[in-house]
Formats: C-alpha cells, structure tokens, sequence
C-alpha cells in the first residue's frame, strides 16, 4: 500500500535558521512528488512537482529536491511569513494525491 | 484570473441530513478532484471527476457522490451524515490526464452537529 510519511510533526526555527523538512514514500510507480504549503483554515497552495530522482527545484527562500526514497524541502534563511504547514503528496500510476500529515513549521522573530 | 472557488465556506448541518458542496476549477482546467481533510490530518482522496464522469475513487462509502458539469463545475453530495463527516472538504482543479499541478480551493468547513 502506498504511504507518505513527514517529519518532524513540527518544527520551530529563528528566523535565519535554516532547517529541512523531510518526506519519505512508498509509492509504486511514482508520477510525480508534490509539495504545498497551508495556511490555517485555508487550501493548500501549490509550491513544487518533482517527478525523478536528483530534480531539484526552488523558489525564493524555498528548494525541494527528490531521492528514490524521499524528497526534502529545504528552507534557508526563514523568515515568520514562512510559518504554515507544509504538505506532501505523491500520486502513482492513478490519479490520487496521497498526502501525508504534513509538518508544522513556526519561525519565530 | 480567478482561482479555484468553492462555496459555501462554512456550513453547519444536523446528523442524518444532506449536504451538498460546490466547486468552480480554475480558467482553462477541466479535471476537477474533492478531498477531505480532518483537523490534525493531511487531505484524503475522495474523487475525481473528468469529462463529466468520475475517473478514480477513494476510499469512501457510497454516501459520498458527485457530478461534474459540462462546464466542468463540480458538486459533492454527502447524504446521511455522520459527526465523523465534519471536516474540510477541498476541491482541487488540474488540466487533462497529467494532474501536474492541482490547485486548491479555499474550502469547505462541514460542521455536523
């Protein structure tokens, strides 16, 4: 059965501390590896897809790459904007996302 | 260009009622899939709909339908509800058969009381 998995369950920085987040899967045949960020009470937004072993991608403070196994989103120099939870979701040969339960982040002034 | 738009954005309902939900996709995208979230947990597939028919389902009982327009609109049916249905219910819009980026709307808030 396919799995997702985060961790940590939460995670508190200063800001400018730099940190990873990590998301390990099990997913056969894997079609892509997505991350989001979620705001309480509101949808997830969509920040990355990664689709093969060794892609990377990044956006502003924000850098994800991907591993057979696991895929990291990298967060260097936070800032308390980037305090929200982050999500992760891989899709298989179907057309479900399975997300895991997501880290927690609060980066603190 | 408007995102993903569902409505309505909190609804509050008896046990053993209906409840019906909406989604409007994002411009240009035709596939439009419904998840659920429960507080503390990641979003959870219910289905997905392309070309007015459902394409995959999750793993929810048959309480649990929807529709899609010809205007690839959305609606998610829930009959019979049940206090463990409260949750956030997501619609999420992608274009085609790639799924390479869905994006969310802001939700659902289903409280049953």
């Amino acid at each position: 059965e396919d799995q997702v998995t985060q961790s940590p369950e939460a995670l508190r920085l200063q800001e400018g501390e730099s940190s990873s987040l990590n998301c390990s899967y099990t997913v056969s045949g894997l079609r892509g590896l997505f991350w989001y960020r979620q705001d309480p009470g509101k949808g997830p937004e969509f920040l990355f897809t990664l689709y093969s072993a060794g892609e990377e991608k990044e956006k502003e403070r924000l850098k994800a790459t991907l591993t057979k196994k696991e895929s990291f989103l990298h967060i260097t120099a936070p800032k308390p904007e980037d305090s929200a939870t982050y999500l992760c979701a891989a899709r298989n040969s179907g057309y479900a996302l399975n997300f895991g339960k997501g880290t927690s982040l609060l980066v603190t002034p | 260009d408007a995102g993903v738009t569902q409505s309505p954005t909190h609804l509050i309902k008896t046990r053993g009622q209906q409840v019906t939900l909406r989604c409007s996709p994002k411009s240009g995208h035709d596939t439009v899939s419904w998840y659920q979230q429960a507080l503390g947990q990641g979003p959870q597939f219910i289905f997905q709909y392309y070309e007015e028919e459902e394409r995959q389902r999750g793993n929810f009982p048959d309480r649990f339908s929807g529709h899609q327009f010809p205007n690839y609109s959305s609606e998610l049916n829930v009959n019979a509800l049940l206090l463990g249905d409260s949750a956030l219910y997501l619609c999420a819009s992608s274009w085609g058969d790639r799924n390479t980026e869905a994006f969310f709307g802001q939700g659902t808030r289903l409280t049953v009381v």
